[in-house]
């Protein structure tokens, strides 16, 4: 069955450090895979998305990411983390069924910055 | 253009109430789809819908139940409340398209913090 592992629970990195959130996926087919942020009592924003072509995505707030088809990855990161980066970060990836796309989330990332 | 809302923000109920919980997008998207999320479980479906007048079963559509009398209104409902359903409600929405799959962004409302004592 389709499924998004997150293998990191919790986070914790100093501002101005580097960060590398990962992601591992099962799927048998090339995947679409996403990235969402969400930020404390907010709702979920995309930070990018991969469905072909180059593995290399860049996404909002300065964070990319890098599909790694032989690792079955997608991990997240972000040379330089602002205090302001400090939320939850979902994995997701798009299980087509019936004819519909839904969305399998990973159980999140919680990153905390250290002034 | 407000994006995806949801009310209420917070409501505790007691079991066995019921209660709806409104969700309204105003990008004219066909696709709607509700969440929950629980601590350290991610997010799980519990309906989602296609377009006007058509819904399915998501993953844990147990305990709700779901309409779409409009493209812009998705309301959840919930009949007989119980402390497992204590959750974040998500309600989101992309643009869709009339036929086959699609895999455009999903755009996400606040979120409805439901408690059941």
């Amino acid at each position: 069955a389709q499924s998004v592992t997150q293998p990191d629970i919790h986070i914790t990195v100093s501002e101005g450090a580097s960060l590398e959130l990962r992601c591992n996926y099962s799927y048998g087919a090339t995947p679409y895979l996403f990235w969402y942020v969400q930020s404390p009592g907010q709702g979920l924003q995309l930070l990018l998305k991969y469905f072909s072509g180059d593995t290399l995505v860049q996404g909002i707030k300065g964070f990319e990411a890098e599909f790694k088809r032989s690792q079955s990855s997608f991990n997240l990161r972000k040379p330089s983390v602002h205090w302001s980066d400090a939320a939850e970060y979902f994995c997701a990836v798009v299980l087509f069924s019936g004819g519909y796309n839904k969305l399998i989330f990973g159980a999140g990332t919680r990153l905390a910055v250290h002034p | 253009n407000a994006g995806v809302t949801q009310t209420p923000k917070f409501r505790i109920l007691k079991i066995g109430q019921s209660m709806t919980l409104q969700c309204a997008q105003d990008m004219n998207h066909n696709y709607m789809y509700w969440y929950r999320q629980d601590p350290g479980m991610g997010l799980k479906l519990i309906y989602y819908s296609v377009g006007a007048g058509i819904t399915d079963k998501g993953e844990v559509p147990n305990g709700y139940n779901v309409s779409r009398s409009t493209t812009e209104d998705f309301p959840l409902r919930l009949e007989l409340a119980a402390p497992s359903q204590t959750s974040v409600y998500f309600c989101a929405s992309s643009r869709g398209t009339s036929a086959g799959h699609s895999t455009d962004t999903q755009y996400f409302g606040p979120g409805t913090r439901l408690t059941v004592l």
